[in-house]
C-alpha cells in the first residue's frame, strides 16, 4: 500500500517552455503532498507543501510563480515549471503522507532544460 | 530555520565491516525518519522514531533516537553490497513538514 505515481519520469525541454510533473497517491487520499527538488549528489530541500483544494505554501527562496502548483483532488498534485531555465534543471520530487507513518515518494522526474 | 547534519558526508567500507552514520538537528524533533536512496532511485522509507532514546532494529539496521531528541543514528551491521546506496535522516518540525539531514553516502565493496 501507499503508492504514489510520479509521471514523466523524465523530460527534456526548450528554455522558456513549462514542463508540468503530476504526481498521484495511487490506494489512498492525500491532502498534503510535498514537492522537493534534488541536485545531483545533494540532499532533498522543500520546495511547497501542496495542500488540497487550498493554495500551496512554499518555502522561503522558491518563486511561487514559477513553480505552480496545483492540488485539485485528494489523489493528485501538480507542479507546473514555467519559463524553465537551464538552471532549472534538477530531480523533482513528490512525496506524501498515509497516516501516522512515513512519507512515500514517488520515483522522481528528472528535468533537464536545453 | 532548522538544520540538520549528518556525518560522515561518504564512507566506504569492504563488505562485513560495520557502518554508522550519526544525524543532528538544531531543534529538537518531534520524530525523526530514516530513508535509503539508491542512485539514480528515490528515496524509501527506513523506519521512524518517536520516543526520547527509542531504540529499533530491522535486520542488521539498528535505529537510535537521542534523549534529547535532537541526534539520531543508523548502525548496520556486516554490510553486504546491497546496503549500497545514500542514507538520509529526516527531521519532523513543523506541519508535518520534513527536513531532510544532508546525507551519508555509503559504498560497499567486496
Amino acid at each position: 500500500g501507499a503508492v504514489v505515481s510520479q509521471h514523466p519520469s523524465w523530460v527534456i525541454c526548450k528554455s522558456g517552455t513549462s514542463v508540468k510533473i503530476e504526481c498521484r497517491s495511487l490506494d489512498f487520499q492525500a491532502t498534503t503532498m510535498f514537492w522537493y527538488r534534488q541536485f545531483p549528489k545533494q540532499s532533498l530541500m522543500l520546495m511547497a507543501t501542496s495542500n488540497e483544494g487550498s493554495k500551496a505554501t512554499y518555502e522561503q527562496g522558491v518563486e511561487k510563480d514559477k513553480f505552480l502548483i496545483n492540488h485539485a483532488s485528494l489523489t493528485l498534485s501538480t507542479l507546473t515549471v514555467t519559463s524553465a531555465h537551464p538552471e532549472d534543471s534538477s530531480f523533482y520530487i513528490c512525496s506524501a503522507r498515509r497516516g501516522d507513518y512515513g512519507y512515500t515518494f514517488g520515483s522522481g522526474t528528472r528535468l533537464t532544460v536545453v | 530555520g532548522q538544520q540538520v547534519m549528518q556525518i560522515p558526508q561518504y564512507q566506504h567500507v569492504q563488505e562485513g565491516e560495520d557502518f554508522t552514520t550519526y544525524c543532528n538537528s538544531s531543534t529538537t524533533l518531534s520524530n525523526i525518519q530514516w530513508y535509503k536512496q539508491r542512485p539514480g532511485g528515490h528515496p524509501v522509507f527506513l523506519i521512524q522514531l518517536v520516543k526520547s532514546g527509542e531504540v529499533k532494529k530491522q535486520k542488521r539496521l539498528t535505529f537510535q533516537f537521542g534523549e534529547a531528541k535532537k541526534n539520531s543514528s543508523l548502525h548496520i551491521t556486516a554490510t553486504q553490497t546491497t546496503d549500497v546506496g545514500t542514507y538520509f535522516c529526516a527531521g519532523a518540525g513543523t506541519a508535518s513538514k520534513l527536513t531532510f539531514g544532508t546525507g551519508t553516502r555509503l559504498q560497499v565493496t567486496l
